[in-house]
Parts: C-alpha cells; structure tokens; sequence
C-alpha cells in the first residue's frame, strides 16, 4: 500500500518556466489537497478538492493551478515559476468529506527551487 | 483570524528524558487537535489526535493534553529515544470548517541527545 505518491522528488526551475506535480493516492480518498512548507511558516494550504470534480483555492493560491483528474490524482501546475515558489510541497488525502475532521495523510513531497 | 502558535521551536533533550511541546490555539470553535511527526526528507505523518470532549489521550510513551479553557494543548514524549527526533507540527481545526481548515503551528525541532 503505497498511500500518497509524489513526483517528482525534486525539480529545479528557472524562474518563468512551468511545470505541473502530480500526486496519486491508493486509499480510496475523496479528499485531496496541497500544501507548501516554508521555513518558519508551517504548512500552508494552495489548493484542495473535497471530492472528484470539485476544487477550491487555499490560503495561498495565486501563482498555482490544480486539476483533479479523478478520484486517485489531483495535480498542481506553475505555470510562470517564480522564485517566491521556492518550497516544499506536499500533497496530502483524507478519507471523508471534509465537513467530517479527519486526519491527513501526506506525501513525501516535491523539493522545488526556482532560480 | 485564526492562529495556532507552537512552543519551543527547537527542543534539545537527553534520551530517556521527557520532552513536552505546546501549542495554543484562537479560535473557541476547534475541536480536532492531531499531532504530526516529521522525519528529514518526509512528509508529516499523524502520531496522536485528541478531541475537544477528552482531556486527555495516551498511546505507548506519547499522551496528549487539552485544555479547553485556557485554549492550549500539548504533547507529552516520556522516555525520549533517538528516533524520536524529528520536528512535531501541531494543528488545529474549527468544528465548523472541516478538514481543509486545518491551521498548523510553525513546527518544534526535537534532538534527543544520546
């Protein structure tokens, strides 16, 4: 059971460039979210899906795009990379709705540096 | 709005002693408080979770305390080891937001010293 799958590990961007992270869960989870960790600021919400076909922004949204492909993938795209994007991400899935406190289930994460 | 603060930031103590880290919340409405343990190059993974009606929960050498009065709560790690050391996130969620309201502390380094 391989739970919350990140790729890539690492990536380093020059600034204005795209690329999309992707992330995969084996748990049957309707919930699926992304978060940045930044020294000092714990972790941040961008963006999450609450269920397949439905998406909402975070607390730090601008800069980023997702897509929940279906039930087991939801992606996050940078599409003009910037070096305020410099951070770690985490992809994160939980098990109920998310009106239901439930616990997260993380990633490994994506180590992203933008030059 | 809301906040989660975490105290210390970093946390030195030699294995076998205890170590507690503690957490204060804002908002009156949480009532979901989970405790997430990092290891170097992972993500945080869930170690112990407490509700607003139990004042206390405890799992092997780990034990959380809520006190919902003063709005703080804390993570007990009796008989610290070597592999405890890792940085501890706490959180914090309001009854009404559900899981994508998730507020987390800035996070305590743990270096349990052989």
């Amino acid at each position: 059971n391989a739970g919350v799958t990140q790729t890539p590990k690492f990536q380093v961007l020059k600034t204005g460039q795209s690329m999309t992270l992707q992330c995969a869960q084996d748990m049957n989870h309707n919930s699926m979210y992304w978060y940045r960790q930044d020294p000092g600021m714990g972790l941040r919400l961008i963006y999450y899906s609450a269920s397949e076909g439905t998406t909402d922004k975070g607390e730090v949204p601008n800069g980023y795009n997702v897509s929940r492909l279906n039930k087991r993938e939801f992606s996050l795209r940078l599409e003009s990379a910037a070096p305020s994007q410099t951070s770690v991400y985490f992809c994160a899935s939980s098990g109920r709705n998310p009106s239901y406190n439930s616990p997260l289930h993380f990633g490994n994460g994506t180590r992203l540096t933008v030059t | 709005g809301e906040n989660v603060e975490q105290h210390p930031s970093t946390l030195s103590v030699q294995e076998g002693d205890s170590a507690v880290i503690k957490c204060t919340y804002s908002d009156s409405a949480s009532n979901y408080f989970p405790w997430y343990k990092q290891e170097l190059g992972k993500g945080p993974q869930l170690i112990i979770d407490i509700r607003s009606n139990v004042g206390e929960k405890k799992d092997q050498r780990i034990a959380v305390t809520l006190n919902k009065t003063a709005k703080h709560f804390s993570l007990h790690i009796t008989e610290t080891q070597p592999e405890d050391s890792a940085v501890y996130f706490c959180a914090a969620i309001p009854s009404t937001s559900g899981t994508y309201k998730y507020i987390f502390g800035t996070g305590t380094r743990l270096k349990v010293l052989a």
